[in-house]
């Protein structure tokens, strides 16, 4: 059975560091790309950007790039989302979803991580 | 790169049909058959219904389905069921340089 299991909420400061992770099992990790997708409270869903697990190769929305790093480590199976430095603009749901063979959709979900950031 | 767009709101009863469109540009809905929808109830991940303009992943019911005309893709659903009561997401493939756009959202209330 394929499952992204994602880590736990975390509420943060203005201005900390934060990384979250999706690990994937049931499947060949690194044979899908994985994405990461944001919900701010009550809005809808937001692509960021997505990697290639087996040579961690990345895109990123125009949107999110440069605030925002995508990474992953192929030998335990996860992708992880990191921020340097964390905004109140930051709170959101955040999910991982597994792209399809072709990169045309997103067929697994994550449960989503709810990131707080709240001085 | 803009959000897709779609209507904040649709309603039917149940047993009836509905239809949520998802309006983009040349760039992304009109130039790749690249669509996706997905649904999500409250609390919860989204889950894909539709892919390619118009597949159904295994598992997901023949109520629904999907068509694309120009900058426009439509997601139908038939036979109204309460459960159907959710919010719509569409996505498109916007490029190399922006990869993945997403609509803003349709919340489908049964009635």
């Amino acid at each position: 059975e394929v499952q992204l299991v994602q880590s736990g909420a975390e509420v943060k400061k203005p201005g900390e560091s934060l990384r979250i992770s999706c690990k994937g099992s049931g499947y060949s990790f690194t044979s899908y790309w994985i994405s990461w997708v944001r919900q701010m409270p009550g809005k809808g869903l937001e692509w960021m950007g997505r990697i290639d697990p087996s040579d961690s190769y990345t895109n990123y929305s125009p949107s999110f790039q440069g605030h925002v790093t995508i990474s992953a480590d192929k030998s335990i199976s996860t992708a992880y989302l990191q921020w340097s430095s964390l905004k109140a603009s930051d709170t959101a749901m955040y999910y991982c979803a597994r792209l399809n063979i072709g990169g045309e959709f997103l067929d697994y979900w994550g449960q989503g991580t709810l990131v707080t950031v709240s001085s | 790169q803009s959000a897709l767009t779609q209507p904040a709101s649709v309603s039917g009863s149940p047993g009836q049909s509905i239809t949520i469109s998802c309006t983009g540009t040349s760039s992304d809905v009109g130039s790749y058959n690249l669509v996706s929808w997905y649904q999500q109830h409250p609390g919860k991940a989204p889950k894909l219904m539709i892919y390619e303009v118009s597949k159904r992943p295994s598992g997901v019911s023949n109520r629904f389905s999907g068509s694309k005309s120009g900058n426009t893709a439509s997601l139908t659903i038939s036979g109204l069921q309460a459960e159907d009561e959710a919010d719509y997401y569409c996505c498109s493939y916007a490029g190399s340089s922006t990869f993945r756009v997403f609509g803003g959202g349709t919340k489908l209330t049964v009635l």
